[in-house]
């Protein structure tokens, strides 16, 4: 069974940085592309990130281009967040690629809270 | 980046109905669409993928279809537990953008 679990979420101020890790089991780590997805308190899901299986391609939304990288290592995923604002507080999600050529997240973790305020 | 705008906002039916939720997006995607169920305090569950796919342990009263521009995600025979939010979600073009979400209420 797949198992995503987030951690690293926790109250920050406004310019800090964070860094976000997903441990994976029960799946071929290395054959998957992954994600990160959050969610405003209260919205939508907004896709943040993805990493493609060899790390190879990799993007991000507008909203966080240039402050937030996402990685991979081993069976963990990270995101590292820098100059954080306000509007990147929310509820933050590990999602694993369905693979075969195929975007859509099929396994999803519980998420880790990230809160941005003075 | 690619617009998915989904109608209704919200919509209201009983058990035992059919719901019918719609996503139309800004550009052609082609059939790279997926559908996504959110309960309340759950994490999103993917229900479809390229359109008309069922992911693995979805019931078939839920089935997709569309291509292009415009889908449509149909649940047959409402069950209690159908009723939460559901996103779609383009993969046509990076960046990935999810629709705002049609809430399915009880009537």
């Amino acid at each position: 069974e797949v198992h995503l679990v987030e951690s690293g979420g926790g109250l920050v101020q406004p310019g800090r940085s964070l860094r976000l890790s997903c441990a994976a089991s029960g799946f071929t780590f290395d054959d998957y592309a992954m994600h990160w997805v959050r969610q405003r308190p209260g919205k939508g899901l907004e896709w943040v990130s993805g990493i493609g299986w060899n790390s190879g391609s990799i993007g991000y939304a507008d909203s966080v281009k240039g402050r937030f990288t996402i990685s991979r290592e081993m069976k963990s995923l990270y995101l590292q967040m820098n100059s954080l604002r306000v509007e990147d507080t929310g509820l933050y999600y590990c999602a694993k690629d369905i693979g075969a050529g195929a975007v859509a997240l099929d396994s999803w973790g519980q998420g880790t809270l990230v809160a941005v305020s003075s | 980046e690619i617009v998915l705008t989904q109608s209704p906002a919200t919509v209201s039916s009983s058990p035992g109905e059919r719901a019918t939720l719609s996503c139309r997006a800004s550009q052609n995607i082609y059939n790279y669409l997926a559908w996504y169920q959110q309960r309340p305090g759950q994490a999103p569950r993917l229900l479809i993928y390229d359109a008309s796919n069922r992911a693995t342990g979805i019931s078939a009263r839920f089935s997709g279809s569309g291509s292009g521009t415009d889908f449509t995600l149909t649940i047959s025979s409402l069950q209690p537990e159908d009723f939460a939010v559901y996103y779609c979600q383009q993969r046509s073009k990076w960046p990935i953008t999810f629709g705002p979400g049609t809430r399915l209420d009880f009537k």
